[in-house]
């Protein structure tokens, strides 16, 4: 199994911009979350889906959107990419839900907007 | 929500030495208290995870003690080892919201040789 995978790993936007953050998984985990690392702030939740067609706000969801439109994969979407948006990125997911289980992370995407 | 305070922000020991990072949580109703460990440039990866039904918990190095009427919660780790250096970061569920997790703001810990 690859567990959790994100793409791209790394990307300068300008501001302005736009783009998605790629986060698939094969383990059929039925939970996904995207959360945000800054420096002094740890892991703050941005969105969460409980299954496909189905998706939740977190701690700090302005600026980004998501969808889920299958098990496997939980895109993130910038619209409008802002100098306060970067951050590294992490995907996570797990079977059930993040509070009987453990959250498997991807590898992180490091996003600088200019 | 939920809010997670965790100190100290940076943790220096001497190998062999212990080291305690804290946290506070603010919802008398979170049941789940987990670790994870994120070592330089990796993913965070759990590491040990506690209940409220349970005081203290043990995996080897590493213990987590619960004191649910405080509201406060911590990660011991016995016999310090390098690969012990890395970031530290609790979470705690919502009470109301079981697809939730807080997480603090992470512990730096330095394991000096």
């Amino acid at each position: 199994n690859a567990g959790v995978t994100q793409t791209p790993k790394f990307q300068v936007l300008k501001t302005g911009q736009s783009m998605t953050l790629q986060c698939a998984q094969d383990m059929n985990h039925e939970y996904m979350s995207w959360y945000r690392q800054d420096p002094g702030m740890g892991l703050r939740l941005i969105h969460y889906s409980v299954g496909a067609g189905i998706t939740d706000q977190g701690e700090v969801p302005n600026g980004y959107n998501v969808s889920r439109s299958t098990t496997e994969d939980f895109p993130l979407r910038l619209l409008s990419a802002a100098p306060s948006q970067t951050s590294v990125y992490f995907c996570a997911s797990s079977y059930v839900r993040p509070s009987t289980g453990e959250l498997f992370f991807g590898e992180g995407s490091r996003l600088t907007v200019l | 929500g939920e809010n997670v305070e965790q100190h100290p922000s940076t943790l220096s020991v001497q190998e062999g030495d212990s080291a305690v990072i804290k946290c506070t949580y603010s919802d008398s109703a979170s049941n789940y208290f987990p670790w994870y460990k994120q070592e330089l440039g990796k993913r965070p990866q759990l590491i040990i995870d506690i209940r409220s039904n349970v005081g203290e918990k043990k995996d080897q190095r590493i213990a987590v003690t619960l004191n649910k009427t405080a509201k406060h919660f911590s990660l011991h780790i016995t016999e310090t080892q390098p690969e012990d250096s890395a970031v530290y970061f609790c979470a705690a569920s919502e009470g109301s919201n079981d697809y939730k997790l807080s997480f603090g703001a992470g512990t730096t810990v330095t394991v000096r040789a």
